[in-house]
Formats: structure tokens, C-alpha cells, sequence
């Protein structure tokens, strides 16, 4: 079945930026995700991408597609103690109709 | 305000005592879907429904139950519940279950402890 894969922890320092990685393993993915959960909350949606684009800029967030490695990644910049959370991937296709396909997370530590 | 909301938010039970998680979105969603979250793995789906009357298995559906007898209202039962049902529940809705994912709400969880 479709798989997503995220390293499961990244510590940062406040000021840096951070980039959150993820791969997956669904040819036919057609939307991917990146959704951000803080402590004692559910989900909230960061950004998305098509898969017919590169790259996507959204403020601090940038978010790099590779296709052709099935490679996307998360950066913000000017990380701040607020970006602390755990950082889902996830992917959607044209073959998953209904579905979204969650990677395991990767919590994010920003340190002063 | 747009929101999903879950009750309740925490739960804990004993096994083989059925239980029911209610789940209501007030933005008229076509897509509502329930997900356990555990340690290690992520997000799983469990159930999803793309309109009234219309449910289908997600990934991990052995041991739930849901219906979609109203738009606004998708609830999780649990017939007999065992321990490794212990986990955070999230229910989330969506306009549709497609090319709308960037609406999809969350609700804030529910913590389900089967003793």
C-alpha cells in the first residue's frame, strides 16, 4: 500500500530555519500536505501542493517538491519558539479518493 | 464559527463496554472521516463517509462502527471495545473527500483509554 516516511525529530534554534522532510511512496499522488498539530490540539492544515508544482511559497513557509524522487519538504525560516509541534506529511491521489495517507510525524523542538 | 467538535474529549472505559464518540461539523461538509492517532504511526483512517447514507473502511476499520444518517453528525461506536483501541481519536470534514482537502477541519481529539 501507499507508505509516507518522515524523521520522527528535528531540534532547531530559535532564528534558524528548519526543514522537515518526507517521502512517499504513491506514484499517483496527486495533492501533498503538510499539517501542523501543537500540544493538546488537532490538525491544522499549513500548506498543500499539487503535484504538478515545484515549490510553494506561503510567507515563512516554503515547500520543495521532487517528483521524480517523490521528495517534499517543509522549510520556515526564522524559526520561533511558536513553530514547536509535530509536523505531519501527508498525500492524497486520484487512486485514494476519500483518503489522506499520513506520514508518522516529526516533532519539531525550537530551542532559544 | 466554522468547527468540528468531538465529545467526549476524554474517555476512559473497560473492555467490552460499547461506546459512542459523537462527532458534528456546522459547515454543511459533504466528507467527514474518523482517524486514531498513536505514537510512531501517525494519522490512521478509520472510516470515512462522502455523504449521508455513504461510509467506507479506511485503513484500520476492525472493531469500529459508523453511520451517516444526517449530514452534520458522523459518529464513531466502538460495539466492544479492547485495549488496543486506546488511543487519540480525530474526526475531521472536508467540502468533499477530493479536490477540497484544503478545507478539511479537525476536530481537537478525543483520548480513549480501554482498561
Amino acid at each position: 500500500g501507499e507508505d509516507v516516511e518522515q524523521s520522527l525529530f528535528l531540534s532547531v534554534r530559535e532564528g534558524d530555519s528548519s526543514v522537515i522532510n518526507c517521502t512517499y511512496t504513491d506514484s499517483s499522488s496527486t495533492y501533498l500536505y503538510w499539517y501542523k498539530q501543537e500540544p493538546g490540539a488537532g490538525l491544522q492544515l499549513l500548506t498543500y501542493i499539487f503535484s504538478n508544482m515545484d515549490m510553494k511559497q506561503d510567507q515563512r513557509l516554503t515547500v520543495l517538491l521532487n517528483k521524480k524522487d517523490k521528495h517534499l519538504s517543509l522549510r520556515i525560516a526564522d524559526t520561533q519558539t511558536g513553530d514547536s509541534a509535530i509536523y505531519f506529511c501527508a498525500e492524497s491521489g486520484i487512486d485514494s479518493w476519500g483518503k489522506l495517507q499520513f506520514g508518522a510525524g516529526t516533532q519539531v523542538v525550537v530551542t532559544p | 464559527e466554522a468547527q468540528v467538535t468531538q465529545n467526549p474529549r476524554y474517555l476512559i472505559t473497560v473492555t467490552g463496554k460499547k461506546l459512542t464518540v459523537t462527532c458534528s461539523q456546522n459547515m454543511n461538509h459533504e466528507y467527514m472521516s474518523w482517524y486514531r492517532q498513536d505514537p510512531g504511526l501517525g494519522l490512521r483512517q478509520i472510516y470515512y463517509s462522502m455523504n449521508v447514507e455513504v461510509t467506507d473502511k479506511g485503513d484500520v476499520p476492525e472493531g469500529y462502527k459508523v453511520s451517516r444518517k444526517e449530514k452534520r453528525n458522523f459518529p464513531l461506536i466502538l460495539e466492544s471495545p479492547s485495549p488496543n483501541q486506546t488511543s487519540l481519536y480525530f474526526c475531521a470534514s472536508s467540502q468533499d473527500g477530493g479536490a477540497h482537502w484544503d478545507t478539511q477541519y479537525f476536530g481537537p481529539g478525543t483520548r480513549l483509554t480501554v482498561l
